[in-house]
């Protein structure tokens, strides 16, 4: 069945460090690939997709690139902000039906000092 | 505010109680899905319907739990004779399916059952 593994966290990095998280998948089929966000207190938020192969998404300074050689989908910034203090979850979408559910990885706490 | 709404936001029940709660998706979005969260894990998927028909159960959606979507619009979740294992943070998210790729699911703030 589907799966998405991501780096083990907490993740606390300083304001304007480099960040990576990590992100591997298995599915069948060409799954469309997902970064969710939660930031504290609210709901669940779509932060950037990707829905083909060597596809590049990207949102408010996120990019991933959905790497179809390595079934992977890693997140990164450029430079973090205190903001961008959340929990993110990579996440996958199967081609093979129709009802588009989502299958999720464990996800990661990041922290941004100041 | 337009967006998926879920109630109550919190729900404390003792074990073997029945609980239900609501999910109101985004106005004329077809699709809804249910997902449960346990604290330091993702999003599970549970179930989901498109319009009133539920289309797909996940094995975790034991015998103990019911959805339903009567009319096509909001949608309810019930746990009956609930167990400690059934707290968690229950996510209803809803989409606009048109028949092809896919759409963006938009999420609820989530229901949190603690069963004591």
């Amino acid at each position: 069945g589907n799966s998405v593994t991501q780096m083990e966290g907490p993740v606390t990095l300083s304001e304007e460090a480099f960040l990576t998280i990590n992100c591997t998948y298995t599915a069948t089929g060409y799954p469309s690939l997902f970064w969710y966000v939660q930031y504290p207190g609210e709901g669940l938020q779509l932060l950037l997709k990707a829905t083909k192969a060597d596809d590049k998404g990207s949102n408010k300074g996120f990019e991933a690139t959905y790497r179809k050689e390595t079934t992977s989908f890693h997140l990164e910034k450029g430079s973090v902000q205190v903001s961008d203090s959340a929990v993110y979850f990579c996440a996958l979408s199967s081609r093979t039906g129709a009802n588009s559910k989502l299958t999720f990885g464990k996800g990661i706490t990041l922290s941004v000092r100041p | 505010d337009t967006g998926v709404s879920q109630d109550p936001r919190h729900k404390i029940t003792k074990r073997g109680q029945n609980v239900t709660f609501r999910c109101d998706p985004i106005s004329e979005h077809n699709r809804l899905y249910w997902y449960r969260q346990t604290l330091g894990q993702g999003p599970e998927f549970l179930t989901y319907f498109q319009n009133e028909a539920q289309l797909e159960k996940s094995r975790l959606l034991s015998d103990r739990f019911s959805a339903e979507r009567p009319k096509g619009s909001f949608s309810t979740l019930e746990i009956q004779r609930t167990e400690q294992g059934d707290s968690a943070m229950y996510l209803c998210a809803s989409s606009s399916w048109r028949g092809r790729g896919y759409n963006e699911q938009f999420f609820g703030p989530g229901t949190r059952l603690t069963v004591l």
